[in-house]
């Protein structure tokens, strides 16, 4: 079945950047777009972009250009999500989730901004 | 900006009576609208796809309505599980998510 399946909990310092990977299974990966969701603590859910798994292109939400990057590798069905300049607000659970219609969620990536 | 106002913030129910929620857009999405349920500690899950269409998977008592700027989404007789926040995604200009709305335990 599908399955998305997210890397570990990261701490990092503001200032720094955070990776994320989505491992992709159970479905032709180049097949859908891999979009990126995050949750601050008690908050609601804030897109942040996409990314084309086949083509690789993206899109991102205005609130992340120029500090988010997302990429995908084929060879080992994976999405990342790269995101910089870290500060306290970015402390939040980033979600995967496939296709147009978010029909498979990975089941998130807490990352704690803390100096 | 597509912004999705979701209403009433919480509702308190008993489980066995209807659930009705709402969705509404700042402009017309059209009918590329879904709808999510998030449990604690969980990743949401999608319930209802372009308005009205329900997932794979989805118990028939879940059903979706509207289309323009106004959407419900139904519970016709809640379940101890359906206990939970819910909120509302459009697709029409990229992606923007309602701010959601907790279902209560009365």
């Amino acid at each position: 079945q599908v399955q998305l399946v997210q890397s570990g909990a990261e701490v990092k310092k503001p200032g720094a950047s955070v990776k994320v990977s989505c491992k992709a299974s159970g479905y032709t990966f180049t097949g859908y777009y891999i979009h990126w969701v995050r949750q601050a603590p008690g908050q609601g859910l804030e897109w942040m972009g996409r990314i084309n798994s086949n083509s690789g292109g993206t899109n991102y939400a205005q609130k992340f250009q120029g500090r988010v990057t997302m990429t995908r590798d084929t060879s080992v069905t994976t999405a990342y999500m790269e995101l910089s300049r870290l500060t306290a607000d970015d402390t939040a659970v980033y979600y995967c989730a496939r296709d147009v219609h978010f029909d498979w969620w990975g089941r998130g990536t807490l990352v704690t901004v803390s100096s | 900006e597509i912004v999705l106002t979701q209403s009433p913030a919480t509702v308190s129910l008993s489980p066995g009576e209807r659930a009705t929620l709402s969705c509404r857009a700042s402009q017309t999405v059209s009918t590329f609208l879904a709808w999510y349920q998030q449990k604690p500690g969980q990743a949401p899950r999608l319930l209802i796809y372009d308005a009205s269409n329900r997932a794979t998977g989805i118990p028939a008592r879940f059903s979706g309505s509207g289309s323009g700027t106004d959407f419900t989404l139904t519970i016709s007789s809640l379940e101890p599980e359906d206990f939970a926040v819910y909120y509302c995604l459009q697709r029409s200009n990229w992606y923007t998510f309602g701010q959601g709305t907790k279902l209560e335990i009365k």
